[in-house]
């Protein structure tokens, strides 16, 4: 599976935007773009994934380059309960296998 | 209801006992995972059961062995305990295709002293 980079840590004001960027600029064709989150002491949740084309649910939205190298998770308008380990993770769509890193770290601040 | 769960949520236990972690899904689900959660938070995979038959073994111990009495239910055993097996596990179940989202348990904080 592809490496992903994601920044340590982001800060962002409630009620704002908050935009969490990956780098996997080594994805191949048949490799998916996901993004769980994982809120403290808590088991990780899924949020979105994504493989070419920019998707939306009453979660987040995700934005994937053209090359799709990089991508976007968009929380609209980010609430306290939003602080948590967010991270991005490629994989293939026939394996089983996700392999986390170590997330970026978003704190929500009133 | 829950759809994943995780008993204990804490174990407490001396090195060289034999503990297990058990785990239930009521999602019908093909799949379950155990994961590791270390003291530096990295989460990494350590088995995947897809109809009763282990498909993912991440190089761990031996000592670790899971176990899977019906499609329902995955269970964790490890003989031996040693501190390095302190960490939080997580259970994990996915339906049918492998792109669908894994919908985690609560976590088991295992303490080994």
């Amino acid at each position: 599976d592809a490496k992903t980079t994601q920044p340590p840590s982001m800060d962002c004001a409630e009620g704002r935007a908050a935009n969490l960027p990956c780098n996997h600029s080594t994805i191949s064709g048949n490799e998916y773009v996901y993004w769980y989150r994982q809120i403290h002491s808590q088991g990780p949740q899924y949020i979105i994934h994504g493989l070419k084309n920019n998707e939306t649910n009453e979660m987040a939205s995700l934005i994937i380059t053209e090359d799709r190298k990089s991508s976007t998770l968009i929380l609209p308008h980010a609430t306290l309960r939003d602080t948590a380990v967010y991270y991005c993770i490629v994989r293939v769509s026939y394996s089983n296998d996700m392999r986390f890193g170590a997330g970026t770290r978003l704190t929500v601040k009133p | 209801d829950t759809a994943v769960s995780q008993t204990p949520k804490y174990l407490v236990t001396q090195m060289g006992n034999d503990k297990s972690i058990k785990c239930e899904q009521n999602l019908g689900h093909d799949t379950m995972y155990w994961y590791k959660q270390d003291s530096k938070k990295f989460l990494k995979i350590m088995f995947s059961y897809n109809n009763k038959e282990l498909i993912i073994n991440e190089t761990v111990p031996n000592r670790f062995s899971p176990k899977s009495p019906d499609k329902a239910h995955l269970n964790l055993h490890i003989n031996s305990l040693e501190l390095g097996d302190s960490a939080v596990y997580f259970c994990a179940s996915q339906a049918g295709s492998s792109y669908n989202e894994q919908f985690f348990g609560p976590g088991t904080r295992l303490t080994v002293l």
